[in-house]
């Protein structure tokens, strides 16, 4: 199947640094990329959802300028914590959606904010 | 109206044993009924998926039953295995909607050898 490679898998940074998490549709173009956001033992948040070349649509409660999305390519979409603090430590999940296709999850990051 | 209820939160089963699990669901206009399984550390994958036209697929050992007038949907895992052991998640989608998915809570199966 179609695979979503996200990089790095595990992350660790020191508050009020920027973090960038990649994910890259290997053998399908991610016309639509979501973002999601994980807490322990707890479902999946949606975060954002972006289309390749527009802006992402971001949910309720979900700060845009926090969590920046970029999604330029129909390969790569990004997704950068900016001014990271210890409450954003969670695990991060992207998951890319070609046309017509099935979606496809990336296989996390696990962001630590000290 | 756009929530996934999953129960249960956890479940423990023995070795060979059948694991179930359900959801339900208050949107009508859902179309595409996906479970997925998440190890430790990992991203979902697709497990299985049904669409509403059907009342039960099967793959290998995963039967999804579906229910569109109770608006319910089961995962059913047979001969479980320790391997099968992970958190396990119902969803469901608007298809026309550009597959955004409404996850359910989560399931943490757990199969004893």
């Amino acid at each position: 199947g179609a695979v979503v490679s996200q990089h790095p898998s595990r992350v660790i940074c020191k508050s009020g640094t920027s973090v960038k998490i990649e994910c890259r549709s290997l053998d399908f173009q991610a016309t639509t990329m979501f973002w999601y956001r994980q807490f322990p033992k707890q479902s999946l948040m949606l975060m954002a959802t972006s289309n390749e070349g527009s802006k992402a649509t971001y949910e309720q409660g979900v700060e845009k300028d926090k969590f920046l999305i970029n999604h330029a390519s129909l390969t790569l979409s990004t997704l950068t914590v900016t001014s990271a603090h210890p409450e954003d430590s969670s695990f991060y999940i992207c998951r890319g959606q070609g046309s017509n296709t099935e979606a496809f999850f990336g296989q996390g990051t696990r962001l630590t904010v000290v | 109206q756009q929530q996934v209820k999953q129960s249960p939160q956890s479940l423990i089963v023995q070795k060979g044993g059948i694991s179930i699990i359900n959801c339900a669901y208050e949107n009508t206009a859902f179309d595409y009924f996906p479970w997925y399984q998440q190890f430790p550390g990992k991203g979902p994958a697709l497990l299985i998926a049904i669409r509403p036209d059907v009342s039960e697929k099967k793959e290998g050992r995963f039967t999804i039953s579906f229910n569109k007038s109770a608006k319910q949907f089961s995962l059913h895992i047979m001969d479980s295995q320790p391997g099968d052991s992970a958190t396990y998640f119902c969803a469901a989608s608007i298809q026309t909607s550009g597959s955004r998915l409404t996850f359910g809570e989560g399931t943490q199966l757990t199969v004893n050898p």
